[in-house]
Formats: C-alpha cells, structure tokens, sequence
C-alpha cells in the first residue's frame, strides 16, 4: 500500500538559511499534518490542514510557514533556520470520517540538522 | 488541556518475557480517541491501534494486546512473548473527536523497550 512520502528525507542547512520540507499524503487522504520531533523528545504538533485550509494550529514559530496545494501535498517552510530546529520532521496524512476523528499515518521524516 | 504520561521511560526485557506499557491519560473532552505508535531504530512512526473513548473492549492482535480502562484513564499495552524485533519505542497519543478534521495528536514521552536475546 502506498505510504506518506517525504522529501528530502535529509538536509543539512545553515543558521540564517531557509529549509522547505514536502509532503504527498497517501493518495485519497484530504488532511495533512505537521509535527517536529527532536532528540530524544516526542513529536510535538506543529499545523494540519484539510481540504486545503488550516485546520489546527500548535507550537509553529512565526519562521516557519505551511501551505497545501490543490493536489493535496503540503510544504513546510522555514526561515532563519537557528540551531534548535535541529530535528526530525513527520509529515502524517488522513483520510476524513464523519463524526470522529482520523487515524494519522506518517511519513519516514525528513531529519534537519542546522550547522 | 489533553495529557499523556508514560511513566516508564525504559524497559529493558530478555527475549520472550512478556511485557507491559503503561500509558495514563488526562483530558477534558468525553469523546477522545486513544492510539499507539512504534518508533523502530529506523525512525519512521508506526501505527499500532486506534480506540475511542466509548469502546472499552480490550483488543489482542497477534502477540500485542490492549487494555483500556476509562475509571483509570489507562490504555496499557501488552507484549507477549517479546521478540528482538520489538525493540523501539513506543508512543500513546490522544486526540480529541469532534466534527474538525485535522485534530492534533499529544504524545507522551515514550517508552524504549529493548529486548535481548
């Protein structure tokens, strides 16, 4: 079956850099999400769109920005890259149910480290 | 404001031994979905189970098996006979349910289990 895909799956990036990380939900999912995991850590939730527009909204800093295309892929974008956002990022996908609430399937991730 | 604690933060076993995760729960919603996830060396999150708040049927898949327990906000997990190949860690989450698409998940801090040969 086919899976959530990330790319790139690594990347190295400077501080002060920009970093855009995408995402292909699996095929027929409508919602995306993004979360942040760092070493060591749990993921923590980042944004989720559905249907194109945001959905819900957690600890994404002001730097880094997200959006899903008509064709339901998503990007995240980030600026001004500083070394704490080191981290390994999971992109999820879901297909929407009515009246409850969605099983997330991730991607593999895209590990960011910041130099 | 949703809460997810697994106490044991390692867990280290001998192959075959079977082992338990805890994993207790704080939310304010009376409709809440609970899941596990696998996190092998490799990194990816693998999903595990889905349950919803008014379905306390525990579940058995193969060797892993699932207990939920509402009067104590608990969802254990259950490994029997464990295997080289569940070393990982493993993460409960929480979501809340309602009519929104695209709920966010919080995780608890995870367990690394490590089973030895």
């Amino acid at each position: 079956a086919a899976g959530v895909i990330q790319s790139p799956r690594h990347l190295i990036k400077e501080k002060r850099e920009t970093a855009t990380l995408k995402c292909y939900p699996i095929p027929r999912h409508d919602t995306v999400y993004w979360y942040q995991q760092g070493p060591g850590q749990d993921p923590q939730f980042l944004i989720s769109f559905y249907e194109k527009m945001q959905s819900d909204k957690g600890s994404i800093p002001d730097r880094f920005s997200a959006q899903q295309f008509s064709d339901y892929h998503s990007e995240l974008n980030m600026s001004s890259l500083e070394l704490g956002d080191s981290a390994l990022y999971f992109c999820a996908s879901s297909s929407r149910e009515a009246g409850g609430t969605d099983t997330q399937y991730f991607g593999p991730g895209t590990r960011l480290t910041v130099l | 404001a949703q809460k997810v604690t697994q106490a044991q933060t390692e867990i280290s076993v001998v192959e075959k031994e079977d082992v338990t995760l805890d994993c207790v729960y704080e939310t304010r919603d009376t409709t809440y979905y609970l899941f596990w996830y696998k996190q092998p060396p490799s990194g990816e999150l693998v999903f595990l189970i889905r349950r919803n708040s008014f379905d306390e049927q525990n579940e058995i898949s193969g060797r892993y098996s699932w207990n939920f327990q509402k009067s104590t906000s608990s969802f254990n997990f259950t490994i029997t006979a464990s295997q080289v190949v569940d070393s990982a860690v493993y993460f409960c989450a929480l979501s809340e349910a309602d009519n929104n698409a695209g709920n966010m998940l919080t995780f608890g801090g995870g367990t690394r289990l490590m089973v030895k040969p």
